[in-house]
């Protein structure tokens, strides 16, 4: 099994551009969820999609700030336009979330350094 | 809401030492409790998690964990650390409505040789 697989590892930008990060979960999963890892704000669930369909984005920051899942193998996580304090390690995660009782572990993708500056 | 805390932000001991960091959780209901652990520049990786049953959980890598419902704790203990354990360990819980994860702040282990 190859894993949770995001791309790219590492971004830099400036502020003001667009910025897409992309994640393949785990074959099989029904759930993906986005997550962003700062010094001061440690890990923070973003948004996350059950079978494609955005289940909860109420962690997602601002309108800048979009996620998408056109199928079951692949979601973006979009900033238009990035500002420096989005500087941080995006996580993507995945869960197969068949088992119905929410026992399931999640599986972490390698992560996306993003640095705008 | 569900919240997990994590005392120590970081754990120090020698090589060969036990190692425990520790775990409180907040959450309404009966938890699901789990431990990951992040190497520089890498991901979260699994290491354990409590479901039901025996309170004292194995996991990867030789480390275990036991649920204290009273103490409403979830300690990350090995009984002999390596080198290689310097990492930093997350806890978090979930409660039984839905998939969505809360993390502690994370804890440092340093192990010295």
């Amino acid at each position: 099994d190859a894993g949770v697989i995001q791309s790219p590892r590492h971004e830099v930008t400036e502020m003001g551009q667009e910025v897409t990060l992309r994640c393949k979960p785990i074959s099989g999963h029904d759930y993906l969820f986005w997550y962003r890892q700062t010094m001061m704000r440690g890990l923070e669930l973003l948004i996350y999609f059950n079978n494609n369909v955005p289940i909860d984005d109420s962690g997602m920051p601002e309108d800048r700030f979009s996620a998408k899942m056109p199928n079951a193998s692949f979601s973006t996580l979009k900033i238009q336009p990035s500002e420096p304090r989005d500087s941080a390690v995006y996580f993507c995660a995945s869960t197969k979330g068949t088992s119905g009782a929410l026992t399931d572990t999640q599986y972490f993708g390698p992560g996306t350094r993003l640095t705008v500056l | 809401a569900q919240s997990v805390a994590q005392p120590e932000d970081q754990v120090n001991v020698a090589e060969g030492n036990p190692l425990t960091v520790k775990c409180t959780y907040s959450v309404s209901g009966n938890p699901y409790l789990f431990w990951y652990v992040q190497y520089p520049n890498r991901g979260l990786q699994f290491l354990l998690k409590y479901i039901t049953g025996d309170n004292l959980v194995k996991g990867s890598y030789g480390f275990e964990a036991e649920f204290n419902k009273s103490q409403t704790s979830f300690h990350l203990k090995k009984p002999s650390a390596l080198v290689s354990d310097s990492a930093l360990y997350f806890c978090a819980v979930r409660d039984r409505s839905d998939y969505k994860l809360s993390f502690g702040a994370g804890t440092t282990v340093t192990v010295r040789a």
